[in-house]
């Protein structure tokens, strides 16, 4: 059974367009994260939720709005989508928000913005 | 701000060959987190260790072994008889606080390990 599951797993799309990121977790975490990799491979991390609130909002554009209708799930929406987004985004999850438990990562979201 | 450097960008090793990925990392924290991850070239982040700072423990897995050394700020991390599977991107990582509401992994660039054989 996949821990951290992310669909869809590549997304291709035009400037200007509005896209949804969906992850999934089934290890009954309650801290889920959405972190960038950009194309240098360099990893920041962008939101955090506990309990379905968020904690964490690093400084991303508001075009960008995560949403976690339970803890289990954590989407990602992005409007007017920009070169610049091209990236693969990560959601991870871990036990609690306290930072001494492992983040455990889906499989990636590979976005291409043309 | 906390910060963590991995200096070295890019390895190339034959197999068999002993390697080792350094981290520095920053922190004014007394308590934090440590970790590695591996980006193998099929794209996901896998777990490899995690270490606390109270525990200067060195810790070996099978071929790995990590060097955590609180008096330089560091925290190695040793391939031993490297095979080609260990190709790969390492990340080395710390735990960082936001205020009281969560903490976030904040990751060092990464080292592209190459083996070839």
């Amino acid at each position: 059974d996949t821990a951290v599951s992310q669909t869809p797993k590549y997304l291709v799309t035009q400037m200007g367009n509005d896209k949804s990121i969906k992850c999934e977790q089934n290890l009954g975490h309650d801290t889920m994260y959405w972190y960038k990799q950009d194309s240098k491979k360099f990893l920041k991390i962008m939101f955090s939720y506990n309990n379905k609130e968020l904690i964490i909002n690093e400084t991303v554009p508001n075009r960008f709005s995560p949403k976690s209708p339970d803890k289990a799930h954590l989407n990602l929406h992005i409007n007017s989508l920009e070169l610049g987004d091209s990236a693969v985004y990560f959601c991870a999850s871990s036990q609690d928000p306290g930072g001494r438990n492992e983040q455990f990562f889906g499989p990636g979201t590979r976005l291409t913005v043309l | 701000a906390q910060k963590v450097t991995q200096a070295q960008t890019e390895i190339s090793v034959v197999e068999k060959e002993d390697v080792t990925l350094d981290c520095v990392y920053e922190t004014r924290d007394t308590t934090y987190y440590l970790f590695w991850y591996k980006q193998p070239p099929s794209g996901e982040l896998v777990f490899l260790i995690r270490r606390n700072s109270f525990d200067e423990q060195n810790e070996i897995s099978g071929r790995y072994s990590w060097n955590f050394q609180k008096s330089t700020s560091s925290f190695n991390f040793t391939i031993t008889a490297s095979q080609v599977v260990d190709s790969a991107v390492y990340f080395c990582a710390l735990s960082e606080e936001y205020g009281q509401a969560g903490t976030a992994l904040i990751f060092g660039k990464g080292t592209t390990l190459s083996v070839s054989s």
